[in-house]
This record gives structure tokens, C-alpha cells and sequence, in this order.
């Protein structure tokens, strides 16, 4: 059974640009979450999707966003790109909303370098 | 403020040796508790996941102990291995009605030498 994919793996952008990475859940999850990862900080919540609707966010700038699509299918835009924002992005899929029981998946992550 | 604090921040054995690593939380009421590996520039990988009336869980040479009293968990690893070289991240669940609202501990960098 396929993993979570998430694609690009690698993406070089410039300051101002900006940027949309995509997350395949694992075939039956219909929950999606991405969080940030940048050394030193750890994994930050950005925000939680469930059957194409967001359902928890964490605290970022609304220069951060998402959707889901019907095939529980997710993107993450990020406008007005900052140097600060280099990071790896992870997202997460569960089976339910209800996560205290359920396991994670994450992918593999998308290295976002803003130069 | 719900907060998950891990130590050591890295950490360097030989192969072979055991180390345990440390996950302090103040997240009260939580649901479950996580330990994940992660590779260098992969996602993390699950390794053990407990609930809070649970005090131990394996997972081959991992095994994970949890005190909810004293709020404190640990990861040994047994018989350290060169591919366990990775970063060890200890992740809370509150309980907080269904939302997915997982608190994250910096983690602890691992590296196994020969």
C-alpha cells in the first residue's frame, strides 16, 4: 500500500514568489495535517484538513494556506515568500479526524530553500 | 502552556551501546504519547505510541516507558545499530476533543559511531 507522497521533494524560490506543495494521503485517510520543520524550532502545527474542510490551524501569518480536495488529495500555498520560511514541509495523513487513537504517516517532506 | 521538553539535545554512542533518551511534558489532560525517528531530510517514522494508562510499549530494540504521574517518558534503545543514527522525536496528544492538536518536543539528535 502506497505511502503519503508528497511532491516536489526539492524547491528553490525567490523571495516575493510564491509556492504550492502537494500532499497524496495514504488510499482511505481523510485527514491531511502539514506542519513546518526548521532546525532548532522543531515540527510546528500549520493546520488540519478533513474531508475538504479545515478544521484546526495553527498560528501562522494567512500568508500560509490550504485546501482539500474531494480525493482527500491536499495543497499548501505559501504567498510572498520570506528567507525565513526555508524550512521542510511534512504533512501527516490519518484515517479520521479523531486522532487521539489513530496512527500518523507522514511523507517524506518538501525542502522549500528561499533565497 | 503545554509544552514537551527533550534531553539530552544530541547525543553520541558507540555501536552496541544502549542509551536512553528523555521526554519531560506538562500537557495535562493528554490522550497518547508518540515516539517518532526521523531520518536526516525524511519524514518521521513511528516507532511506539502510548495511551496514558499505559507504562511500557516495545518496538523491537526500542522500548518506550511512560510515568504519568511525574509526567516524564523515556526511549532505550538496546544494542545501538549505525543505521539508529537519526533524530528521536517525542510528540503529546492532548485530549481536546477530537482536533488534531499534537505538541511536539524539539527531539534529540542521535549519532551511532563504530
Amino acid at each position: 500500500k502506497a505511502g503519503v507522497t508528497q511532491t516536489p521533494r526539492y524547491l528553490i524560490k525567490t523571495r516575493g514568489q510564491q509556492v504550492t506543495l502537494s500532499c497524496s494521503p495514504i488510499s482511505g485517510h481523510r485527514s491531511v495535517s502539514w506542519y513546518q520543520q526548521t532546525p532548532g524550532q522543531g515540527l510546528q502545527f500549520l493546520f488540519e484538513y478533513f474531508s475538504e474542510t479545515q478544521r484546526n490551524k495553527g498560528n501562522f501569518p494567512g500568508r500560509f494556506s490550504g485546501r482539500q480536495f474531494s480525493n482527500s488529495r491536499s495543497e499548501m500555498n505559501v504567498s510572498t515568500l520570506e528567507l525565513g520560511d526555508s524550512a521542510l514541509y511534512l504533512c501527516a495523513s490519518s484515517l479520521a479526524q479523531l486522532t487521539e487513537n489513530y496512527g500518523y504517516t507522514f511523507g517524506s517532506g518538501t525542502r522549500l530553500t528561499v533565497v | 502552556k503545554n509544552q514537551v521538553e527533550q534531553s539530552p539535545q544530541s547525543l553520541i554512542i558507540l555501536e552496541g551501546k544502549n542509551c536512553t533518551l528523555q521526554c519531560n511534558y506538562t500537557v495535562s489532560p493528554f490522550s497518547n504519547l508518540r515516539w517518532y525517528k526521523q531520518d536526516t531530510g525524511r519524514g518521521p517514522v513511528s516507532l511506539t505510541i502510548m495511551t496514558f494508562s499505559e507504562n511500557t510499549k516495545s518496538n523491537g530494540r526500542y522500548t518506550a516507558t511512560l510515568d504519568a504521574d511525574t509526567k516524564q517518558s523515556s526511549l532505550h534503545i538496546t544494542a545501538s545499530q549505525l543505521s539508529d543514527s537519526a533524530s528521536y522525536i517525542c510528540v503529546v496528544s492532548p485530549f481536546s476533543g477530537g482536533y488534531n492538536k499534537l505538541i511536539f518536543g524539539a527531539g534529540t539528535r542521535l549519532a551511532v559511531h563504530p
